[in-house]
């Protein structure tokens, strides 16, 4: 029973467009939000991250916005790069441990 | 060197194998983890060391063995596995256990079970 679903196992889009990814959760404990990003044969490594407290986060070209009621969190990237081609990771939090999602697979075209 | 290195990066291993793999981490954190990434499957926490004591154990099968002899150093010590045990191994760090402390990865280990 996955408490964090990331339902697009893909997502490709065009460089210089708004990339949208989207994650879903179960547990109304949840409390805290991050993304993480992985290139190939690498770890993956913080992006950004979102309190229950607050609806919107920002930082440079990435935003994650917040939805309680619907228990769902998106990403956008504005605007895309081909750097940002990757796998994105959602995860959250209730206490000490991390719930990651399987992970989308963005691809920006150049 | 700095960041989150794991050793060896790719571990090809029969199922009656003793083998282990090695974490080490330069940046001075009280936090370390293990997580297992199966294909197109979330990484699944197996273990945490908070200040080398073990702090969580996610219902592991013993054959998954963890050793944390000090702050910078993390071991998985791997027997008699199965081949659904092949998968990414990632380690992990924070300065301290909580979620909302960042975590850093290292590069990972593919681990292969024949």
């Amino acid at each position: 029973d996955q408490q964090v679903k990331q339902n697009s196992p893909s997502l490709s889009v065009q460089e210089g467009r708004i990339s949208i990814l989207n994650c879903d959760y179960t547990n109304s404990m949840f409390d805290y939000f991050l993304w993480y990003k992985k290139y190939p044969a690498e770890g993956p490594t913080f992006l950004i991250s979102i309190s229950s407290i607050k609806d919107k986060n920002e930082d440079g070209r990435f935003t994650v916005f917040l939805n309680k009621s619907a228990k769902h969190l998106s990403l956008h990237i504005v605007p895309s790069q081909p750097g940002d081609s990757a796998v994105y990771f959602c995860a959250a939090s209730a206490g000490n441990k991390l719930v990651f999602g399987a992970g989308t697979i963005l691809r920006v075209k150049s | 060197e700095t960041g989150v290195t794991q050793t060896p990066r790719h571990l090809v291993m029969g199922m009656t194998n003793k083998k282990s793999l090695k974490c080490e981490q330069h940046l001075g954190h009280n936090a370390m983890y293990w997580y297992k990434q199966s294909a197109k499957k979330p990484l699944e926490l197996m273990f945490v060391y908070s200040l080398e004591e073990r702090v969580e154990n996610n219902s592991v099968p013993s054959r998954f063995s963890p050793e944390c002899p000090n702050s910078s150093h993390l071991f998985l010590h791997l027997h008699t596995l199965q081949p659904e045990d092949s998968a990414l191994y990632l380690c992990a760090s924070g300065q301290q256990y909580s979620a909302a402390d960042t975590q850093y990865f290292g590069p990972g280990t593919r681990l292969t079970v024949l």
